[in-house]
């Protein structure tokens, strides 16, 4: 039924290593949304997904990240070399299609996922 | 580029009262929209309540409703009849029209509220 899943819920590793953090977003929804929480702070934008193609990566903070969408549905958020300021709880969201909405003030509603809480020691 | 402000890390409320959650953005779009969002100890973002700019109508959802004053650039959420389950993480956001913005959001700091029995 489900809603917006990610996996793991917590993810801890050490200084430099590689780690991938995965979004399993509401079946259909086309468009996906990556977001970064610090501790104490809200949701900051990464990446938007519209199907397989990264329509807006600009939010990725360097090319430590990177993240996929290979069928259009399910992505991968994958951080190399970690360091500890990227401690942080990671949410994934999702919604219909943003394309073909006919009237100007449409939108479709982002619905998100409980996030991974990543700890880099 | 957007920001949005939330100027009360922390907030409290009796049970069955009323609380008053602010926010003011700072934007030079005409068209936007505006959200405020509950985050649970479960981290699940949840939408309480949204805003579109050309409204002059304040949006209500339940014992939630907003005072939006566009030109003062403010967006403060009232909860009425305050209950134990209301206990959460606040976030203001803003989300512009432009189909360039792929409808990314772009969120306060938040304020956590504290419900008393």
């Amino acid at each position: 039924g489900a809603g917006v899943s990610q996996t793991p819920s917590n993810k801890v590793t050490e200084k430099g290593k590689y780690v991938e953090l995965r979004c399993d977003p509401i079946s259909g929804h086309t468009a996906l949304y990556w977001y970064r929480q610090s501790l104490g702070q809200g949701p900051e934008f990464l990446i938007y997904f519209q199907g397989t193609g990264a329509a807006d990566d600009s939010g990725l903070p360097n090319d430590r990240f990177f993240a996929v969408r290979p069928e259009g549905s399910v992505s991968t958020l994958k951080i190399q070399r970690t360091e500890r300021g990227d401690s942080a709880v990671y949410l994934c969201a999702s919604s219909s299609s943003n394309r073909g909405l006919r009237e100007r003030w449409s939108y479709n509603e982002q619905f998100f996922g409980p996030g991974t809480r990543l700890t880099v020691l | 580029a957007q920001t949005v402000t939330q100027s009360q890390p922390e907030m409290s409320v009796q049970e069955a009262e009323t609380v008053t959650l602010s926010c003011t953005y700072d934007t030079s779009e005409s068209d936007y929209y505006l959200f405020w969002y509950k985050q649970p100890p479960s981290r699940q973002m949840i939408l309480v309540i949204r805003q579109e700019a050309y409204k002059q109508q304040n949006a209500t959802e339940n014992r939630f409703s907003v005072n939006f004053q566009k030109a003062a650039k403010s967006f403060s959420l009232k909860i009425s009849d305050s209950q134990l389950g209301d206990a959460a993480m606040y976030f203001c956001a803003y989300r512009t029209l432009g189909r360039t913005s792929y409808g990314k959001l772009t969120f306060g700091q938040g304020t956590i509220l504290t419900v008393h029995p």
